[in-house]
């Protein structure tokens, strides 16, 4: 596509529940990140996928979050039992390379609520 | 202490002015990012720098590598170019971000 793809654009969720949020990246880009900016904060890492490589979860706040990519190209990112601390944008960007190529394009992002 | 601080925090400007946003960062990186984020959440990548200089129409952003700093420059700034602006550097595979500065350009 055009773009990076995020849907749902908005999510409001029961705590404890489970949440799928997608990323369809642009055709081509083999790299793929996940990354969150909760009110007020700052954008933090998550999950990072190059090609067929093991994917980077280094970000991952805890076991509850669960990242995967099918085919090199849309990617899932799953948070199981939801808590309030979850509400947050969850962006996406994707990129030619693992070196960020001639830069980044980021999704719209997920905005996450949890009640 | 942040890996990349950004100044200032906010920034307000009439139209017309020269703006300058400042980044410093302490871990070895590949490249730096200046991304824009307007309200609503989009984000924009403005600029990838490993060395030099880069210009863009009114937008030039340096860096300097021995010193660890980058700016972003903005001349003939618009009321259009309020937004977040946010630095990010590369160490490894991940983006690690400044707290972005808050821009408001008066008309």
């Amino acid at each position: 596509g055009a773009g990076v793809s995020q849907s749902p654009s908005n999510k409001v969720t029961e705590k404890g529940k489970d949440v799928e949020l997608r990323c369809d990246p642009i055709s081509g880009h083999t790299a793929l990140y996940w990354y969150r900016q909760s009110l007020g904060q700052g954008l933090e890492f998550l999950i990072y996928f190059q090609g067929n490589s093991a994917p980077d979860k280094s970000g991952l706040p805890s076991d509850r979050f669960s990242a995967e990519r099918t085919g090199g190209s849309v990617s899932t990112l799953t948070i199981q039992r939801t808590q309030q601390e979850d509400s947050a944008v969850y962006l996406c960007a994707s990129s030619f390379s693992g070196t960020g190529g001639i830069g980044y394009t980021f999704g719209s992002g997920t905005r996450l609520t949890v009640v | 202490k942040n890996e990349v601080e950004q100044s200032p925090q906010n920034l307000t400007a009439q139209e017309g002015e020269f703006i300058t946003i400042n980044c410093s960062y302490s871990v070895g990186i590949s490249a730096l990012h200046w991304l824009q984020q307007h309200p609503g959440g989009g984000i924009v990548s403005l600029f990838m720098l490993s060395s030099g200089k880069k210009k863009h129409g009114r937008l030039i952003a340096t860096i300097n590598i021995q010193e660890k700093h980058s700016s972003l420059h903005i001349t003939a700034s618009h009321p259009r170019d309020s937004a977040v602006y946010i630095c990010a550097v590369r160490p490894g595979n991940k983006l690690v971000f400044g707290a972005g500065t808050i821009l408001r350009v008066k008309s």
